[in-house]
């Protein structure tokens, strides 16, 4: 069975600084890798994901995500944050090729961004 | 439809009583999901449809739990005799068809149900 440890879960930083929140999973497989986002109020949308290809994943609202399939990693980073990024942010797998495509989320880690 | 609906948006039983709670996936989203997110945790999978295929049951917790779906449309999980463990918000999502060798397909999340025993 899969798991998915977030390790951070609560984050505080000013508007401008970096972000990094780091994911790691457990499968022996091959995996699809997924960030999901919740905003203050809304619904858990979709931030990015990996399946193949080139391990360095772009999504939306500039966020990033670089699968390191010897770590067992997909962290997720942003640049400069903006107040706007303030949420809860949940890392996901599921296996390959598995009959259905059911989510391992891990735990979420809160992002206070500051003003 | 424009989104993923889900009702109630919140629930408040007492301990011993039967719930239901209803989504309603995306129009022609042929696999619908439940999830359950307890306070301070990551969401866990309780049970999948695909199409007229037999649920994936894996992740329900225990026998009080049940789920169906009518076609490839609206879904109902239903909890008997409520524990005061069962609260937790339930959030449903729909996708469509994974394929056999993928998985990758996107998840689209309802606004969830949050529902409280007391």
């Amino acid at each position: 069975a899969q798991s998915v440890s977030q390790h951070n879960h609560h984050v505080i930083l000013s508007e401008a600084a970096s972000l990094e929140l780091g994911c790691n999973y457990s499968y022996g497989g091959t995996v699809n890798l997924f960030w999901y986002v919740q905003y203050p109020g809304q619904h858990l949308q979709l931030l990015l994901k990996y399946f193949s290809g080139d391990p360095l994943v772009k999504g939306i609202k500039g966020f990033e995500a670089e699968f390191i399939k010897s770590k067992f990693s997909f962290n997720l980073r942003k640049p400069s944050v903006q107040w706007s990024d303030t949420a809860e942010y949940f890392c996901a797998v599921n296996a390959r090729g598995a009959a259905g495509n059911k989510l391992t989320f891990g735990g979420g880690t809160r992002v206070l961004v500051k003003p | 439809g424009a989104g993923v609906s889900q009702s109630p948006s919140n629930k408040v039983t007492e301990k011993g009583k039967d719930v239901e709670l209803r989504c309603d996936p995306i129009s022609g989203h042929t696999a619908l999901y439940w999830y359950r997110q307890r306070l301070g945790q990551g969401l866990e999978f309780l049970i999948y449809f695909q199409g007229n295929s037999a649920p994936d049951k894996s992740g329900l917790p225990s026998d009080r739990f049940s789920a169906e779906r009518t076609g490839e449309s609206v879904s109902t999980l239903t909890i008997q005799r409520t524990q005061q463990e069962d609260s937790a918000v339930y959030l449903c999502a729909s996708s469509i068809h994974p394929g056999t060798s993928g998985g990758w397909e996107t998840q689209y999340f309802g606004p969830g149900t949050r529902l409280l025993v007391l």
